[in-house]
């Protein structure tokens, strides 16, 4: 079973589209959560970290539920700006301040106009 | 602005060479950089992790004497591909996080082609 799973689309959306990602994580150890975002032959940037209370950065929500082990990210009126692969990433457990980072494959969504 | 470098973008080589992948912290003392390794429609995977004045930690199935790493300074990790093969071809990135902060940043990238 892969570390961190995701659908790996692609979404088709049209623009102004509300669309959600999933994500399931298998360490139960981990503590640190996030998306990132991967544009084409890019390097990852940051989106946004993941909180149990859930939390929100415009048009982008994410929650977490550490129960199921469960990540999502939900996108609000899509733009074409969105049109990128989301990456879930967990940290990896271990030594006490390491920040090694596990990816998930990615969901790559593409915006249409 | 950019906090985080990497040389060469991309490199093309024959089968059997080496290569060397730098990548420096622009803005910061790193004591911990991490080597990322993507192929084509993959994940990022982690391959080790670069300590500054000691030796690096491998992550299991990737082989220490033909990824050398050197972090001989707070600024400065480099990755070597020793006798590169077809199948080292990869997207190479590093990273690091700034002291506690869950941050991390990372390198723009280095494409490899090994002929």
């Amino acid at each position: 079973r892969k570390e961190v799973e995701q659908d790996p689309g692609p979404f088709n959306v049209p623009e102004g589209a509300t669309v959600a990602f999933n994500c399931t994580y298998s360490n139960s150890a981990s503590q640190s959560f996030f998306w990132y975002r991967q544009d084409c032959r890019k390097e990852p940037k940051l989106l946004m970290s993941v909180y149990s209370s859930g939390n929100e950065d415009g048009r982008f929500t994410a929650q977490l539920n550490r129960a199921s082990q469960y990540i999502s990210l939900l996108i609000r009126d899509s733009k074409l700006s969105d049109s990128a692969t989301y990456l879930c990433v967990v940290n990896k457990p271990g030594d006490t301040g390491r920040r090694a980072l596990t990816f998930g494959s990615g969901t790559r969504l593409q915006v249409q106009p | 602005g950019a906090v985080v470098s990497q040389h060469p973008s991309w490199v093309i080589c024959k089968s059997g060479t080496s290569v060397k992948i730098e990548c420096r912290s622009l803005d910061f003392q790193a004591t911990t950089m991490f080597w990322y390794r993507q192929f084509p429609k993959q994940s990022l995977m982690l391959m080790a992790t670069s300590n500054e004045g000691s030796k690096a930690t491998y992550e299991q199935g990737v082989e220490k004497d033909k990824f050398l790493i050197n972090h001989a300074s707070l600024t400065l990790s480099t990755l070597t591909v020793t006798s590169a093969h077809p199948e080292d071809s990869s997207f190479y990135i590093c990273s690091y996080s700034r002291g506690g902060q869950e941050t991390q940043y990372f390198g723009p990238g280095t494409r490899l082609l090994v002929l």
